[in-house]
């Protein structure tokens, strides 16, 4: 089974402070997800790649950062983190058929739930 | 564009009756749907999927969903609910022309209560 990690299943961090989510995946997928999931909203694309060295910019991207250095890691940045900040963030990875289609089935991490105070 | 509703935040049934969680969707082209489910502190798991073979998809755990077009819905169901079934579940839809910046438009969640 595929199997995404995410560091952290809690983290309570400062205001202002630089925060690093850390994502892995173990089954070679090409695409790696950030969400944000709070009640009422449902999950909000934050960003996305689609292969190594590659983002793009999801829905809400403000405030956030990410980086793809390695094929089975991708790390989520608050630059300076805010109290709106303050949510549960999930990590996400599928495999990508070909180029045509990029929805294919998402494997979920456990969650992170980021409180700043 | 392409949107999704799920009707009800909250769904309460007795261990052992019909589930149903609605959800009606929009889309410009033959759209991808998906049901997936959160268990409380676990990350989301894919229960079925629909993309454009039988409108009756079965999924795991028991559950299934139909698609009908006529009335832009796909609505969730389980013959017999089980107290595991307690979760949030989230109805997706995809037709890869906007929604989300992946393409994917996630429902706001129904939060299923199992009274035992």
């Amino acid at each position: 089974d595929v199997k995404v990690t995410q560091s952290s299943r809690y983290l309570v961090k400062r205001t202002g402070e630089k925060v690093f989510l850390e994502c892995v995946q173990d089954m070679d997928h090409e695409n790696m997800f950030w969400y944000r999931q709070d009640p009422g909203l449902g999950l909000r694309l934050i960003y996305f790649s689609y292969d190594v060295k590659m983002k793009e910019k999801g829905d809400i991207p403000e405030g956030y950062s990410v980086s793809r250095e390695k094929k089975e890691r991708f790390s989520l940045i608050l630059e300076s983190a805010s109290t709106n900040q303050t949510s549960m963030y999930l990590c996400a990875s599928s495999f990508r058929k070909d180029i045509f289609t990029r929805n294919e089935k998402l494997f979920f991490g456990s969650g992170t739930q980021l409180s700043v105070l | 564009a392409q949107s999704v509703t799920q009707l009800d935040s909250h769904v309460s049934v007795s261990e052992g009756t019909p589930v149903l969680l609605r959800c009606n969707y929009s889309s410009s082209y033959s759209p991808s749907l998906f049901w997936y489910v959160q268990h409380p502190n676990k990350g989301l798991q894919l229960l079925l999927k629909y993309t454009s073979a039988a409108t009756l998809v079965k999924g795991i755990n028991g559950f299934e969903a139909e698609f009908k077009k006529s009335e832009t819905s796909f609505h969730l169901t389980k013959p017999s609910a089980h107290m595991s079934d307690a979760a949030e579940y989230f109805c997706v839809v995809s037709d890869q022309s906007g929604g989300g910046a992946d393409g994917l438009t996630f429902g706001k969640g129904t939060h299923l209560i199992i009274q035992p």
